[in-house]
């Protein structure tokens, strides 16, 4: 099945620094990756996602970046925010139920 | 983004007794709804795919008949946890596919089994 990687489990930034979180996955018929935003306590929040067609994508401050060559994608954020602190999972759709699977995840904090 | 309701939110039992949580997709019809289980710190584990009309899918090493789960309508799905033990205490997670492969996901129920 697949396996997706994430790194690194944690990030500490200055505010409106960049942060990068990176991931990995095995399945090439992996075809949608969606990043998610988990505060502590509460549901994932979906952020931002691309396509296997596609090889990057912007909104606002937050952008990923797809290479299906290499088979990994990263989430990059601009200009950090004390708000931006949170958990990160990234994902990758894959199976006859186009189902999750989903990264270790990223402790990301922003000092201000 | 679509509204997946989950409920309850925290629940509290003794051991032996059977829990079940329901989740929603509300401004849309799900055919697939999806659970998950979170330890804390830890990420989403997938536990099942849950089909509209027909059996679950449960992924490798989840016991079907202890985590019983009903998809009766396009809008609901239920997760049953049977006789619950301390072990089976955990952050339960459900999502719902909506168009174009968007899954949005309810808000979790935490499970203390005493």
């Amino acid at each position: 099945g697949e396996n997706v990687e994430q790194h690194p489990s944690t990030l500490s930034v200055q505010e409106g620094d960049s942060a990068v979180i990176k991931c990995t996955y095995s399945d090439s018929a992996s075809n949608y990756f969606p990043w998610y935003k988990q505060e502590l306590g509460k549901r994932p929040q979906l952020i931002i996602d691309i396509r296997s067609n596609v090889g990057e994508k912007k909104d606002q401050r937050i952008a990923v970046t797809l290479n299906k060559t290499a088979k990994h994608f990263s989430l990059h954020i601009t200009e950090t925010q004390p708000e931006d602190s949170a958990v990160y999972f990234c994902a990758a759709s894959t199976g006859s139920a186009r189902q999750l699977t989903f990264g270790s995840g990223t402790q990301l904090t922003v000092l201000p | 983004g679509a509204v997946v309701s989950q409920h309850p939110s925290w629940v509290i039992c003794k051991s032996g007794t059977s829990v079940k949580i329901e989740c929603r997709s509300l401004d849309f019809q799900a055919t697939t709804m999806f659970w998950y289980r979170q330890f804390p710190k830890q990420s989403l584990m997938l536990m099942a795919t849950s089909n509209e009309g027909s059996k679950a899918t449960y992924e490798q090493g989840v016991e079907k008949d202890k985590f019983l789960i009903n998809h009766a309508s396009l809008t609901l799905s239920t997760l049953t946890v049977t006789s619950a033990h301390p072990e089976d205490s955990s952050f339960y997670i459900c999502s719902a596919r909506e168009a174009a492969e968007k899954l949005f996901f309810g808000s979790g129920t935490q499970l203390s089994v005493l």
